[in-house]
């Protein structure tokens, strides 16, 4: 089945210790989603790919980075984790959606559930 | 994108429809109504999304009234896999802002 895939489900890492976290589709979408989402909270988008075109939302901190090397795969890099970056990190991607259309379905990951220590 | 406000919570018997309203009083006329669900612990799930019409499929309805400021998500059968948080978001283009959404509750 066409699927997005997250690996690890659970992640720990120290404070400050650099960390990646993967997303993998057999969707062929073009657009890849990074999206955190701490206890309690709605989930909140933090950058997302069209093809190779990166776009960070504006208020998505420095510490955060994202490399997509090719169609099926997208990374998050998290450089300095502190303790209020433990959260689940969701990994979605969507068909690109044209401007003032309806929005193509995002299909959304498992999601890869961060701690730090 | 329109805001939308919802019930924090609801409670529903098992068997019978879960009735879940949104109110966009906000919204514009390119924004699109959507649903989404996030069964714990897990991502979330596209339910259905409509404009003006109203809109079935396997998973669910959606009434929309005619003015567009509010909408109603329709689970006609609710069961305890339906227990979930449920997302309502009005807005147009590729991006989803994911608001407090309502946490259902099924019940035997």
């Amino acid at each position: 089945d066409a699927m997005v895939i997250q690996n690890p489900r659970y992640q720990v890492t120290q404070f400050g210790k650099p960390v990646t976290l993967s997303c993998s589709q057999t969707l062929n979408h073009n657009v890849m989603y990074w999206y955190q989402q701490k206890s309690s909270q709605a989930p909140k988008l933090l950058f997302h790919y069209y093809d190779k075109d990166f776009n960070n939302e504006a208020d998505t901190p420095d510490n955060f980075q994202s490399r997509r090397p090719n169609t099926s795969f997208c990374f998050l890099d998290i450089r300095s984790p502190g303790l209020g970056d433990a959260a689940m990190y969701l990994c979605a991607t969507s068909r690109p959606g044209l401007a003032g259309a309806r929005q193509e379905t995002q299909y959304f990951g498992p999601g890869t559930r961060l701690l730090v220590l | 994108d329109a805001k939308t406000t919802q019930p924090p919570s609801m409670d529903c018997a098992e068997g019978r429809a879960a009735n879940l309203p949104c109110n966009h009083s906000t919204i514009s006329g390119n924004e699109y109504v959507y649903w989404y669900r996030q069964i714990h612990s897990q991502g979330p799930q596209y339910i259905i999304h409509g404009l003006k019409n109203n809109e079935t499929n396997e998973m669910a309805s959606l009434i929309i009234t005619e003015d567009r400021k509010s909408s109603t998500l329709i689970l006609p059968h609710a069961t305890l896999r339906d227990t979930a948080v449920y997302y309502c978001i009005a807005n147009a283009g590729n991006m989803l802002t994911f608001g407090g959404g309502t946490r259902l509750m099924v019940k035997p």
